[in-house]
């Protein structure tokens, strides 16, 4: 079965500076690769998906994230942070025709002014 | 203007008690979920149906049940036998269906149950 880690609990970065946060899955087929936002109290906002062709897709508020399979990883990025990002960011993997979908244990970002 | 509802928002319940949370999608969506979500453990599937009159166990299904009489609806109820229920629900849909490939799902604002 898939399975998703998150390595960072918490990260803390200035307004204005770059970001990256960490995902690393297991799957021995080609993943379905998804970063959601969540912000306190709401449900899970969709910021990109993978699903195939070129490893590095572009999302919704500026984000960006890169698949890559050597390194079973699909880390999210993006290159000023604004105070509105202060959030928590869930990756998630499934598979095709499953509907079971793995969720990491989410990164909580702060955003220093 | 298609989403997903989820009501209510905050639910109070006496330990012992049966407590149902609701769960409507107007995007004619075929899947829909029901996740557990604790803090630091990220989401937990509970269960998932994908057509009408048919669902499956998810992870943690012990103490939970759910119906699928409707495409549109899909309730949760929490039961006496669930041990530690405290925590935020979140329900999800996708286009889904048994024949389709992998579509992303789109989640409701959840509820926050507490057992007092």
């Amino acid at each position: 079965a898939q399975s998703v880690t998150q390595p960072d609990i918490h990260i803390t970065v200035s307004e204005g500076a770059s970001l990256e946060l960490r995902c690393n899955y297991s799957y021995g087929a080609t993943p379905y690769l998804f970063w959601y936002v969540q912000s306190p109290g709401q449900g899970l906002q969709l910021l990109l998906k993978y699903f195939s062709g070129d490893t590095l897709v572009q999302g919704i508020k500026g984000f960006e994230a890169e698949f890559k399979r050597s390194q079973s990883s699909f880390n999210l990025r993006k290159p000023s942070v604004h105070w509105s990002d202060a959030a928590e960011y869930f990756c998630a993997v499934a598979s095709y025709n499953n509907n079971d979908m793995r969720f990491g244990a989410g990164t909580r970002l702060t955003v220093k002014p | 203007d298609g989403g997903i509802t989820q009501s209510p928002k905050y639910l109070f319940r006496k330990e012992g008690q049966n407590v149902t949370l609701s769960c409507e999608q107007n995007l004619n969506h075929d899947a829909m979920y029901w996740y557990r979500q604790d803090p630091g453990q990220g989401l937990r599937l509970i269960y998932y149906s994908q057509i009408v009159n048919d669902f499956q166990k998810g992870d943690i299904a012990e103490g939970y049940s759910v119906s699928r009489e409707k495409k549109e609806s899909f309730p949760l109820t929490v039961t006496s036998a669930q041990k530690n229920p405290t925590a935020f629900y979140l329900c999800a849909s996708s286009i889904g269906g048994l024949a389709a490939g992998y579509n992303e799902q789109f989640f409701g604002p959840g509820t926050r149950l507490t057992v007092l």
